[in-house]
């Protein structure tokens, strides 16, 4: 089967400018998640879809981060405006289902560089 | 609110010696602990799982425990080989999501 696709795979902005990750799902997975890599550290959730719904969103930081799954497949993260601190690979995640006890498979990761 | 702390953070050991991973938790309703692996500027795969309902799980070289009493877990590598130089993370399960222990860096020495 075909994996977990993400775009781009690297990305270089300027504080205050705004950038946008695209994540394209495991065909049949329900459940898609969001999270943060930075270097040296564990993946961080930010924010966990049902399909088309949030599941869970509390480590989303909405003053600047917003994240859509319109049609309950493809998703987009969005970051404006854009922070030093935010410089990170940013991972999507697929599984079949969302209790959290099933496999999660990854997609290759955006990495990107805030200047 | 839910916590996985993972020791230790580095570890190094000779080729064919085996390594030792562990990993605690706090909430007491978690029943579902992966060990991923992440090599190097790839993403992380899941190697191996282990539910509430088991103590241990072997797959080959590389084995899990569970101590449900004690909220910890543990990850057993024996053997090792050079293609195991990784990060390890180790998870829980707590409301509907996972939560990440800090990452172990594994050294393999020729």
């Amino acid at each position: 089967e075909a994996g977990v696709a993400q775009s781009p795979r690297y990305k270089i902005i300027e504080k205050r400018q705004s950038v946008a990750f695209w994540c394209n799902p495991i065909s049949g997975h329900a459940t898609l998640y969001w999270y943060q890599q930075i270097l040296g550290q564990g993946p961080k959730l930010l924010i966990q879809f049902q399909n088309n719904g949030v599941v869970d969103d509390s480590q989303l930081p909405k003053d600047r981060f917003s994240a859509e799954r319109l049609k309950g497949v493809d998703s987009t993260l969005k970051i404006q405006p854009a922070k030093l601190e935010d410089s990170a690979v940013y991972l999507c995640a697929s599984s079949t289902r969302t209790s959290g006890s099933y496999e999660q498979y990854f997609g290759p990761g955006t990495r990107l560089t805030v200047t | 609110g839910e916590n996985v702390e993972q020791h230790p953070s580095t570890l190094s050991v000779q080729e064919g010696d085996s390594a030792v991973i562990k990993c605690t938790y706090s909430d007491s309703a978690s029943n579902y602990f992966p060990w991923y692996k992440q090599e190097l500027g790839k993403r992380p795969q899941l190697i191996i799982d282990i539910r509430s309902n088991v103590g241990e799980k072997k797959d080959q070289r590389i084995a899990v425990t569970l101590n449900k009493t004690a909220k910890h877990f543990s990850l057993h590598i024996t053997e090792t080989q050079p293609e195991d130089s990784a990060v390890y993370f180790c998870a829980a399960n707590s409301n509907y999501q996972l939560i990440w222990g800090a990452g172990t860096k594994l050294i393999i020495k020729p």
